[in-house]
């Protein structure tokens, strides 16, 4: 069983849509996650972290968590076509400082 | 803030040679981290330096990878006799371990982009 799973889309929606992104992880341990964003041929650029159970908005995106079902979730709103890319969760678990990176989906927003 | 740098961008090798890769992190991080990553994949974790200590390596990694990180500074990864499925792009990353604690995120750099002929 992979540390973290992401469904390799691509997921495509119109511009102007929510564009929703889903990741599930392994070990109930974790304590960080994070959302990076990674353009083709890019390296990877974080966008959003979270810790807590709950919401967390910044911007146009929000991340949600919930780790009694192991999950993470990232929406973006108004997606534009610039959103187009590929979007890594990672996971941190406490007392250990490997990151842990799912495969990523790709995302496809058209105009 | 100059972010994290890596050199080359690209390298092209022939099979068989030794090839050398160099990042330099963000200066106040102490944390620095190298992973790998193929076509469709997500990064893969090679190692990790905390100050000049390799901390940890991946059990993936053969014998013909080695990372250096002198005076807890830039770091060298070095891959000896290359091999075809050596080819990828290898990423550099920093974090820091006062900054928000175990919450700190990982900073990439550009990565370089390896392939093996």
């Amino acid at each position: 069983q992979k540390e973290v799973e992401q469904n390799s889309g691509p997921l495509s929606v119109p511009e102007g849509a929510i564009a929703s992104l889903n990741c599930t992880y392994s070990d109930r341990g974790s304590q960080s996650f994070f959302w990076y964003r990674q353009y083709s041929g890019k390296s990877p650029e974080l966008i959003m972290s979270i810790y807590s159970n709950g919401d967390k908005e910044d911007g146009r995106f929000t991340a949600q968590l919930n780790k009694a079902s192991q999950y993470v979730s990232l929406l973006i709103r108004d997606s534009q076509p610039s959103d187009s890319a590929t979007y890594l969760c990672a996971v941190r678990r406490d007392n250990f400082n490997k990151f842990y990176f799912g495969s990523g989906t790709k995302l496809n927003v058209k105009p | 803030d100059t972010g994290v740098s890596q050199d080359p961008r690209h390298k092209i090798t022939k099979r068989g040679q030794n090839v050398t890769f160099r990042c330099d992190p963000i200066s106040e991080h102490n944390r620095l981290y190298w992973y790998r990553q193929t076509l469709g994949q997500g990064p893969e974790f090679l190692t990790y330096f905390q100050n000049e200590a390799q901390l940890e390596k991946s059990r993936l990694l053969s014998d013909r990878f080695s990372a250096e990180r002198p005076k807890g500074s830039f770091s060298t990864l070095e891959i000896q006799r290359t091999e075809q499925g050596d080819s990828a792009m290898y990423l550099c990353a920093s974090s820091s371990h006062e900054d928000q604690g175990s919450r700190s995120p990982l900073h990439f750099g550009n990565g370089t982009r390896l392939t093996v002929t």
